[in-house]
């Protein structure tokens, strides 16, 4: 089986950035993905890491490390409205199941 | 424009009613799964549906079924409804086998069992 993690909250201050941690307890990987939730509203993916390293995406990069089970999302020049909940998604590789964690809701402040 | 539809958007039912919550997605995914989300437990799996009559038990199914009958429609049937049963409900659905990396979800059904 697979158990996602991830810390709850997390704050941070609107020109800085923002890493939003995820661990992830495996038999097997076949992938680990980002979205981002609003308030009341449906996920929206952001991107998806399978290879160790970091991945440049702009505005949101993602980061894996498959031996320590760690993947993050960074968030650079946070604005207001990157204030959503993250969540992390881990792929069973037995099927096509897909474990998510709880979410980090990310407050952004002026 | 790929679009996965839920109805309704909310529901408000008693306990030992029946509830019908219906998806529908326009992208001909073969792949769609239904979702409950609760504050702090994130989302958890109900079921996969791989394509027409061809589904699997997610991580909590006990007290739920599905139906798919078209590609584009699947459906999650509560018979005899609990109150433990009062979450936000959300479909998805994604392009190819092994689930693809991208799963579109819809908006969400809201439903409260008293």
């Amino acid at each position: 089986g697979q158990g996602v993690e991830q810390p709850a909250k997390l704050m941070s201050v609107e020109g800085t950035f923002a890493r939003v941690n995820c661990t992830y307890s495996t038999s097997g990987f076949n992938g680990l993905s980002w979205y981002q939730q609003r308030e009341g509203q449906a996920p929206v993916f952001l991107s998806y890491v399978v290879l160790d390293g970091l991945k440049d995406s702009g505005h949101f990069s993602t980061f894996l490390s498959r031996s320590n089970g760690y993947s993050y999302l960074l968030l650079t020049e946070l604005q207001i409205k990157d204030s959503a909940s993250y969540l992390c998604a881990v792929r069973d590789p037995g099927g096509y199941k897909v474990v998510f964690g709880s979410g980090t809701r990310l407050l952004v402040s002026p | 424009d790929m679009k996965v539809t839920q109805m309704p958007r909310y529901l408000i039912k008693r306990m030992g009613e029946n509830v019908l919550l219906e998806c529908g997605q326009d992208m001909s995914h073969e792949t769609m799964y239904w979702y409950r989300q609760d504050p702090g437990l994130g989302l958890q799996l109900i079921y996969i549906s791989y394509d027409v009559d061809s589904n699997s038990e997610g991580d909590i199914p006990k007290g739920y079924r599905v139906s798919r009958k078209k590609r584009e429609h699947f459906s999650l049937i509560l018979d005899s409804a609990k109150t433990n049963q009062t979450s936000v409900y959300f479909c998805a659905s994604s392009l190819s086998g092994l689930g693809g990396p991208e799963q579109y979800f819809g908006p969400g059904t809201r439903l409260t069992v008293l």
